[in-house]
């Protein structure tokens, strides 16, 4: 079975200061793993995705996420927050199709 | 626009009454998804379809839900005798591919509200 759990549904954070939204997934087939953000009224647009190449994975508006077998993680990171970022952000793995996601991190940027 | 057009936006609806919410995928996109997200949730998988056959069911929460897409393009969900647990955002999703590795487009959802 699938699953993806999102420690904190809130974050806070200053304007420049280290964004760090955490996700660990429990899958029983090497996983595909994705971060999604949602800004308010609006779908779900993708950041990146790890499909079992580079551990290291750079997405959209300077987010990567690292992949950590060892550790069944898939953390999203950004060096210095920016006001635009506040939004949800969503994690999600796969299998055969289905999308299983997080529950949600609300991330809020304070200037 | 190119993207993954849902309607309505926002839809109030009777407890008892039956709506169909529409999703436009993008063209071309063999994978269509409905995702149910309730207020301060993630979405949760409602089914799935591969053009026009309906592959994956089992996150339909009864037999009150029914989705279709009859030529492999738009989709249609379909709640009858809608109930105040309906109430969510109902997200549809659409991928070029098959399999897990595509990136899902989302649209930005049909808000169904019922009293």
């Amino acid at each position: 079975a699938q699953s993806v759990t999102q420690l904190g549904s809130h974050v806070s954070v200053s304007e420049g200061a280290l964004v760090l939204l955490r996700c660990n997934y429990s899958s029983s087939v090497p996983p595909y793993l994705f971060w999604y953000v949602q800004y308010p009224n609006q779908g779900l647009q993708l950041l990146l995705k790890y499909t079992s190449a580079a551990t290291l994975v750079k997405g959209i508006n300077g987010f990567e996420a690292e992949f950590k077998k060892s550790e069944t993680s898939f953390h999203l990171t950004k060096p210095s927050a920016h006001m635009s970022d506040a939004a949800e952000y969503f994690c999600a793995v796969t299998n055969f199709n289905k999308f299983y996601f997080g529950s949600g991190t609300k991330l809020n940027v304070k200037p | 626009g190119a993207g993954v057009s849902q309607s309505p936006r926002y839809k109030v609806a009777k407890r008892g009454q039956d709506v169909a919410l529409r999703c436009d995928p993008i063209s071309g996109h063999v994978s269509l998804f409905w995702y149910q997200q309730a207020l301060g949730q993630g979405p949760e998988f409602l089914t799935y379809f591969q053009n026009e056959a309906q592959l994956d069911k089992s996150g339909l929460p009864s037999d009150r839900f029914f989705a279709e897409r009859p030529e492999g393009s738009v989709s249609t969900l379909k709640i009858q005798r809608t109930q105040q647990e309906d109430s969510a955002v109902y997200l549809c999703a659409s991928s070029l591919v098959s399999g897990n590795t595509g990136e899902l487009f989302f649209g930005e959802g049909s808000r169904l509200t019922v009293l």
